[in-house]
């Protein structure tokens, strides 16, 4: 089965840090994204990528930044932490560029910014 | 732009009523459209994609949906409700048959005993 983990499934930082989400998959899938999931709103995508060292932006990229250093791994990062950050974030992976539209997904980290 | 409308934010049935949850899209060109579900405190997990082969798709957990070209819409369906059921659904659209989706607000389902 395909495992697609995040390292934190709770987090609360405050306003102003750094903030690191880590998402690892192990089916040495070629492409991962990160969403963000609020009530109402559903999941919008934040960046995505298709490849090592390869990300594009998604629909809000304002405020987040991406990391893609090895296939299996897709890092979310908060520059400075704000409010209007605390949200559901979900990492997801699939098979290949043209895909299926099968992704899979990790359980979920929740944040809170104070 | 591709875009999916999901109809409703709370759906409730009795255990062992028909589930039908409503999704409309919006698309320049023909469509991949995808359910997924998301149970309690979990991710997101398939349920079943159109792909541009037969219009109607089944999927898993006896849901199946149903592409109509003419009233641009992909509605879940299930005969009856199970308890297990009780979860949130999200249809997604792909953007030009890639794995970058484009997901709508969602559906909460409810089934009552």
């Amino acid at each position: 089965d395909v495992k697609v983990t995040q390292s934190s499934r709770y987090l609360v930082k405050r306003t102003g840090e750094k903030v690191f989400l880590e998402c690892v998959q192990d089916m040495d899938h070629e492409n991962m994204f990160w969403y963000r999931q609020d009530p109402g709103l559903g999941l919008r995508l934040i960046y995505f990528s298709y490849d090592v060292k390869m990300k594009e932006k998604g629909d809000i990229p304002e405020g987040y930044s991406v990391s893609r250093e090895k296939k299996e791994r897709f890092s979310l990062i908060l520059e400075s932490a704000s409010t209007n950050q605390t949200s559901m974030y979900l990492c997801a992976s699939s098979l290949v560029k043209t895909g299926t539209g099968e992704l899979f997904f990790g359980e979920g980290s929740r944040l809170t910014v104070l | 732009a591709q875009s999916v409308t999901q109809l409703g934010s709370h759906v409730s049935v009795s255990e062992g009523a028909l589930v039908l949850l409503r999704c409309n899209y919006s698309s320049s060109v023909p469509p991949y459209l995808f359910w997924y579900v998301q149970y309690p405190n979990q991710g997101l997990q398939l349920l079943l994609k159109y792909t541009s082969a037969a219009t109607l798709v089944k999927g898993i957990n006896g849901f199946e949906a149903e592409f109509k070209k003419s009233e641009t819409s992909f509605h879940l369906t299930k005969p009856s409700a199970h308890m297990s059921d009780a979860a949130e659904y999200f249809c997604a659209v792909s953007e030009g048959g890639t794995d970058k989706l484009i997901f709508g607000t969602g559906t909460r389902l409810q089934v009552f005993p």
